[in-house]
């Protein structure tokens, strides 16, 4: 089976720490992403990466962190910075160059208390 | 600023009526726009997807109307059914980046 998964589903934390996020794809896609959705909100851009070893941050990159070093893998940090963290984070990949549409996984919700 | 505006942000409509969500964006780079439908504590999910060339693509009982001059595309649900209350966002492709709408959350009324 292709796609995108990310673990865990629910993710508990308390205030201070860093957790980080995982997401891997076997769709052999080139470009991958990180959105965060608050309730009853739209999707906002944390970071993509183009290639291996290579990402730009999106519009919300404050006190998050990632790194892309296998194809596959795209993890998201949340740092202790994020003033807000507990929010639904949504990972996606797409083929790249330009081409094609956004895969989305089932989501990660992460509750900071 | 919002570069894909979505209207309208909620939508009531009847089982067996037709739902109308729609888009506008300003960026003439955009050369993909497609739709997806999101149920509560999931990912979204591609519905259907058209190319800036085409005025009009039908898939089942989903099509987009795009029209270029104005801007502007629209996802029509015909027939409208319980199942397919959820949220739906409209998006446009500018080479590997993706903008989306805020969203529509609709709910068909059995």
């Amino acid at each position: 089976d292709g796609g995108i998964t990310q673990s865990p589903k629910y993710l508990f934390r308390k205030e201070g720490q860093n957790v980080t996020l995982s997401c891997e794809q076997n769709l052999n896609h080139d470009a991958m992403y990180w959105y965060r959705q608050d309730p009853g909100q739209g999707l906002r851009l944390i970071y993509y990466s183009q290639i291996v070893n290579d990402f730009q941050k999106g519009d919300i990159a404050e006190g998050y962190s990632v790194s892309r070093e296998k194809k596959e893998s795209f993890p998201l940090t949340v740092t202790s910075a994020q003033k807000n963290p507990t929010a639904f984070y949504l990972c996606a990949s797409n083929p790249g160059q330009g081409l094609g549409e956004q895969y989305f996984g089932p989501g990660t919700r992460l509750t900071v208390t | 600023q919002q570069q894909v505006k979505q209207s309208p942000q909620s939508l009531i409509v009847q089982k067996g009526g037709i739902s109308i969500i729609n888009c506008a964006y300003e960026n003439t780079a955009f050369d993909y726009f497609p739709w997806y439908q999101q149920f509560p504590g999931k990912g979204p999910a591609l519905l259907i997807a058209i190319r800036p060339d085409v005025s009009e693509k039908k898939e089942g009982r989903f099509t987009i109307s795009f029209n270029k001059s104005a801007k502007q595309f629209s996802l029509h649900i015909m027939d409208s059914q319980p199942g397919d209350s959820a949220t739906y966002f409209c998006a446009a492709r500018n080479f590997n980046k993706f903008y989306f709408g805020s969203g529509t959350k609709l709910n068909v009324k059995p």
